[in-house]
């Protein structure tokens, strides 16, 4: 499977101010990338899907002014929290999703994932 | 819509025990799959199961797939410490995963 980073991996940043994690595909074609919040003891909710070089496209109630998403290339993906405030301390996580030697795949490879405390 | 339940959502069991856990789906799905997360870490991939009647195994895990009955199964086996964690099934539509709620696993010494 696919060797996933992210960056930070923890994060404790003051009320209002902006934040960004950034999520990387080491080892594999990354033409899909999610991202994932998950609040203690919840599962996993999907905030958005990105395609290398296109918009992100994001789940309903997720505010895409407040999560910003970038996908600028195969193997990085970024989200940025911004003006964050206490109630968006979570845990994120990015998957990658593409392209293996044996074609297109829909198997995803999850990062180590990145909390993040707003005080 | 894809939707994912599974039970129980919490289990404590000794150790030495065996135990199933259960995960229904909505609608048709291309793959299933099981995770593990340990607290604090993110997803560890547990199985893929592609078709009807897929049935793979690990150590003290055994996971199954009908898809006629739209139902995974996780059996655990002679349960140890080690197997606490919580257990997530996905189901696969249209390129995006839908997660179950997970099931909290506690194993008892």
């Amino acid at each position: 499977g696919a060797v996933v980073s992210q960056h930070p991996s923890w994060v404790i940043c003051k009320s209002g101010t902006s934040v960004k994690i950034e999520c990387r595909s080491l080892d594999f074609q990354a033409t899909t990338m999610f991202w994932y919040r998950q609040f203690p003891k919840q599962s996993l909710m999907l905030m958005a899907t990105s395609n290398e070089g296109s918009k992100a496209t994001y789940e309903q109630g997720v505010e895409k002014d407040k999560f910003l998403i970038n996908h600028a290339s195969l193997t990085l993906s970024t989200l940025t929290v911004t003006s964050a405030h206490p109630e968006d301390s979570s845990f994120y996580i990015c998957s990658v999703q593409g392209l293996t030697g044996q074609g297109a795949t829909d198997t995803q490879y999850f990062g180590p994932g990145t909390r993040l405390t707003v005080l | 819509e894809l939707k994912v339940e599974q039970n129980p959502l919490f289990l404590s069991m000794q150790e030495g025990k065996n135990y199933t856990i259960y995960c229904n789906y909505s609608t048709t799905s291309d793959r299933l799959y099981w995770y593990r997360q340990d607290p604090g870490k993110s997803l560890e991939s547990l199985f893929v199961l592609l078709s009807n009647g897929a049935v793979k195994q690990e150590g003290r895990l055994m996971a199954s797939l009908d898809t006629k009955a739209r139902l995974s199964t996780l059996h655990i086996t002679a349960a140890v410490h080690d197997l606490s964690a919580t257990y997530f099934c996905v189901a696969s539509g249209t390129y995006k995963y839908i997660f179950g709620t997970g099931t909290r696993l506690k194993v008892l010494a």
